[in-house]
């Protein structure tokens, strides 16, 4: 069972303009939601990271949305910089338990 | 990751060879995280150490993987007649005070 789901699987954008993705999870006991990017031969390397108490968080150009009632959460990177062209995975975890669960991952490609 | 040093960094085995990776976390950590990474997937939880004690391997795969902390600070995989589904990158990790995981880069196994 999944317990976070990921879409899109890859995302192309534009050099400027702004990335979305977008997770959903089932289990309402999670209560940490963190971002990873991931370059290839690299080990994940966290993000953001939001708790369910507040609806969006913002770091830089980074900023996760968090809905509550829907169990929906999302990750927008603004103004995108091929820079920014890696593997993204949303995780969760619980507060009872101590393993991280991720999503599947999105690969985005940035277009100069 | 800083804080993680991870070897082999790639080995390749013939199927039904046993293999051990090494997970050498920076000194003091309590708590060490497996994951097995398939390619073009998210991580996925094999163990979890606190100190020396595993207290969650309920992601091990088959009785094949065994994992051991036994001064319960470097970590060992073993992985036992290895598998061509066993090809993966393996990755260790440590938490901070607050939870985040850190990762190491990871151990790429191809079993032929």
């Amino acid at each position: 069972q999944q317990q976070v789901k990921q879409s899109p699987q890859s995302l192309i954008v534009q050099k400027g303009g702004i990335s979305i993705i977008n997770c959903a999870y089932e289990n309402t006991a999670f209560d940490y939601f963190p971002w990873y990017q991931q370059f290839p031969g690299k080990g994940p390397a966290l993000l953001i990271a939001i708790r369910p108490d507040v609806s969006e968080k913002k770091e830089g150009r980074f900023t996760i949305s968090f809905n509550k009632s829907a169990k929906q959460f999302s990750l927008h990177i603004m103004d995108s910089q091929p820079g920014d062209s890696a593997t993204y995975f949303c995780a969760a975890r619980g507060s009872s338990a101590s393993k991280i669960i991720f999503g599947s991952g999105t690969r985005l490609s940035i277009r100069p | 990751g800083a804080g993680v040093s991870q070897s082999p960094r790639y080995k390749v085995a013939k199927r039904g060879q046993d293999v051990a990776l090494r997970c050498d976390p920076i000194s003091g950590h309590v708590s060490l995280f497996w994951y097995q990474q398939a390619l073009g997937q998210g991580p996925e939880f094999l163990t979890y150490f606190q100190n020396e004690a595993q207290l969650d391997k309920s992601g091990l795969p088959s009785d094949r993987f065994f994992a051991e902390r036994p001064e319960g600070s470097v970590s060992t995989l073993k992985i036992q007649r290895t598998q061509q589904e066993d090809s993966a990158v393996y990755l260790c990790a440590i938490p901070s005070p607050t939870g985040e995981l850190f990762f190491g880069e990871g151990s790429r196994l191809t079993v032929l």
